[in-house]
């Protein structure tokens, strides 16, 4: 079965870093693009960051550029999501996701893992 | 890179059909065929209707459907069930520096 479990939430200060994971499972991991996909409380989904097979390019959203930096391990199967500089608007609920294709672009998000609830506040 | 737009909210009887909408611009859905739909309930993870404008997943049964015409996407549920009342988002591939953008989220209710 294609699996998808984030790790890594929690409540942190603003300025803050935290660190997410997300462990793959049921299919080649290292045949395909990867995303990280967020949810603020109460909100609609807003695409985060996506990374190549090889580890070697990444995207980001706007929001995030400078502050967020995603890797991947295709010897262990997982995804990790750097998180710094936090601020109150990067708190929500992250989701991790499997694209359709190895492509970084013309994709889609074909599966998704249960989330991790990441809360910045004082 | 903007949202693309959705009615806040749509509702049909059992049985009924609901189509939801998707506008955005020509840098993204009027760009690409390359429209997503998916479905979440409560406190749930979202989970892959339609890809590429019209296609389903395996599994995916064929009441969803989808299309496309100009800047606007369009998700059909045909014989609406009780496990249909969820949000639904789209999104699209947005070409330049290999983004994606979402909509804002339709809330389907079965009444």
């Amino acid at each position: 079965e294609v699996q998808l479990l984030e790790s890594g939430g929690g409540l942190v200060q603003p300025g803050g870093s935290l660190r997410l994971s997300c462990a793959a499972s049921g299919f080649t991991f290292s045949s395909y693009a990867m995303s990280w996909v967020r949810q603020a409380p109460g909100k609609g989904l807003e695409w985060v960051s996506t990374i190549s097979v090889t580890g070697g390019t990444t995207n980001n959203a706007d929001s995030v550029k400078g502050r967020f930096t995603l890797s991947r391990d295709n010897s262990k199967n997982t995804l990790s999501l750097q998180m710094n500089s936090l601020r109150a608007e990067d708190t929500a609920i992250y989701y991790c996701a499997k694209c359709r294709t190895r492509s970084m672009g013309w994709n889609t998000f074909d599966i998704w893992g249960q989330g991790t609830k990441v809360t910045v506040s004082s | 890179q903007s949202a693309l737009t959705q009615p806040p909210s749509a509702s049909g009887s059992p049985g009924q059909s609901v189509t939801i909408s998707c506008t955005g611009t020509s840098s993204d859905v009027g760009d690409y065929n390359f429209v997503s739909w998916y479905r979440q309930h409560p406190g749930k993870a979202p989970i892959l209707l339609i890809y590429e404008v019209s296609k389903r997943p395996s599994g995916v049964p064929d009441r969803f459907s989808g299309s496309k015409s100009g800047n606007t996407a369009s998700l059909t549920v045909s014989g609406l069930q009780a496990d249909d009342d969820a949000d639904y988002y789209c999104s699209s591939y947005a070409g330049s520096n290999q983004v994606y953008v979402f909509g804002t989220g339709t809330k389907v209710t079965v009444l």
